[in-house]
């Protein structure tokens, strides 16, 4: 059983490009939270949503952020216009979808983005 | 507001001792606590988890603590290893996790 998966494991950009993140979730998991950790800095959460419904989105910044979770597909972290200091390691988890709050999450290896 | 706490934010010991890492958080409304493994430039590896109705969980050498009317869990680790090296984070679940900024042990030979 194949845990989450992201990729790319490393992502380079350039100021003002694009960066797209994507994450497949465990098997039988609907439940995907996307957390972003800074240099120097804890785990902070971004985003949670489930198939094709964002959830809770009250920590993702209001602009050139954004994330989907289509039917069929990963969820994708899209970030526009990246500046430096969109540069941290972007980590992924998922639940089932049976008793998700009462359930672990499960994170994936994490996309570190380096904005040049 | 939840707030998560983890004491000391560092920890260097020799092999073999008997740690415990702390973990503090402001809002007893959770429905459980989370303790994860970091090694560097690596992802999550999930530890223990306690229910908030549950008052402990062991695996191993791990013995993990919950007391949620004072916001406080434990991580006992016993005989530590070099191999025991690496960032530990605490989590706590509401709707999300909300993660304290870690414990970064050492443990040399």
């Amino acid at each position: 059983n194949a845990g989450v998966m992201q990729n790319p494991r490393h992502l380079v950009r350039r100021r003002g490009q694009e960066a797209r993140l994507r994450c497949s979730p465990m098997k039988g998991h609907s439940h995907v939270y996307w957390y972003r950790q800074l240099p120097e800095e804890g785990l902070k959460f971004m985003v949670y949503l489930q198939k094709e419904n964002i959830i809770d989105e009250s920590g993702m910044p209001k602009e050139r952020f954004s994330a989907e979770f289509p039917k069929e597909g990963p969820s994708i972290l899209r970030i526009q216009q990246v500046v430096r200091g969109d540069s941290a390691a972007y980590f992924c988890a998922s639940s089932p979808d049976i008793g998700t709050r009462n359930q672990p999450q499960h994170f994936g290896d994490g996309t570190r983005l380096s904005i040049l | 507001k939840q707030e998560v706490t983890q004491i000391p934010a560092a920890l260097s010991v020799p092999e073999g001792e008997n740690l415990v890492l702390n973990c503090s958080f402001t809002d007893s409304a959770i429905y459980n606590l989370q303790w994860f493994r970091q090694d560097p430039g690596k992802g999550l590896t999930s530890l223990l988890l306690i229910q908030s109705s549950q008052r402990e969980q062991t695996s191993g050498r791990l013995n993990a603590s919950l007391d949620k009317s004072s916001g406080r869990s434990t991580l006992y680790i016993a005989a530590s290893q070099p191999g025991d090296s690496a960032t530990y984070l605490c989590a706590v679940k509401t709707d999300k996790l909300i993660f304290g900024t870690g414990t970064r042990l050492q443990v040399f030979p």
